[in-house]
């Protein structure tokens, strides 16, 4: 049984560029997680979604930024026109069932975004 | 003994001794606790978690405690060995809405010498 699978497993865009990040969630999950990760600091949530809903993208910019998670593949986080702040990694995480508190998480090996 | 970088704290250990990490959470209506174990360049893995309506829970040589009073957790390793060494977070869930958007602390590396 695969774990959370993200590719690439690192990305370089200049800035101006877009990015496009992958998440393929363990197989049976339908709730998807982003976080990011600053250079030793802790994970930050982006946004939860379930297939084809936001449910909460609280902690994703307003601007340049945006996540699906299609009815078919794996969820996408967007970031357009980077900035060198968007260096970072991109973890995503996968929960099956939405049972609230204690339904375990589990993430992915994460995507490290390098602006030059 | 323990010590503040200039970016993660560190806690260095002999291997074979017991390790307590210690984490101060921030949101009072938090019910559930967990903690993770971040190797380098890869990510979270989960260690042990615990729910508010309890304050002890332990797994395989790991302990977790948790102080709702002052809002504190610990983690704690019994014979600490090589392979533990990597950064502890500590994360929470931090809202009621019926789904873990977890807040997580600022991590603790550990690092065990022979």
């Amino acid at each position: 049984n695969a774990g959370v699978m993200q590719n690439p497993r690192h990305l370089v865009r200049r800035r101006g560029q877009e990015a496009r990040l992958r998440c393929s969630p363990m197989k049976g999950h339908s709730h998807v997680y982003w976080y990011r990760q600053l250079p030793e600091e802790g994970l930050k949530f982006m946004v939860y979604l379930q297939k084809e809903n936001i449910i909460d993208e609280s902690g994703m910019p307003k601007e340049r930024f945006s996540a699906e998670f299609p009815k078919e593949g794996p969820s996408i986080l967007r970031i357009q026109q980077v900035v060198r702040g968007d260096s970072a990694a991109y973890f995503c995480a996968s929960s099956i069932t939405l049972q609230g508190v204690g339904d375990e998480q589990f993430f992915g090996p994460g995507t490290r975004l390098t602006v030059l | 003994g323990e010590s503040v970088g200039l970016h993660l704290p560190t806690l260095s250990v002999q291997e074979g001794d017991n390790s307590i990490i210690n984490c101060a959470y921030s949101n009072s209506a938090s019910d559930y606790f967990i903690w993770y174990k971040q190797e380098s360049g890869k990510g979270p893995q989960f260690i042990i978690d615990i729910r508010s309506n309890m304050d002890k829970r332990q797994g395989q040589r790991v302990t977790v405690l948790l102080n709702k009073t002052v809002k504190h957790l610990s983690l704690q390793i019994a014979a600490t060995q090589p392979g533990d060494s990597a950064v502890y977070f500590c994360a929470e869930n931090g809202i009621s809405g019926g789904y873990n958007k977890l807040i997580f602390g600022a991590g603790t590396r550990l690092a065990v010498h022979p």
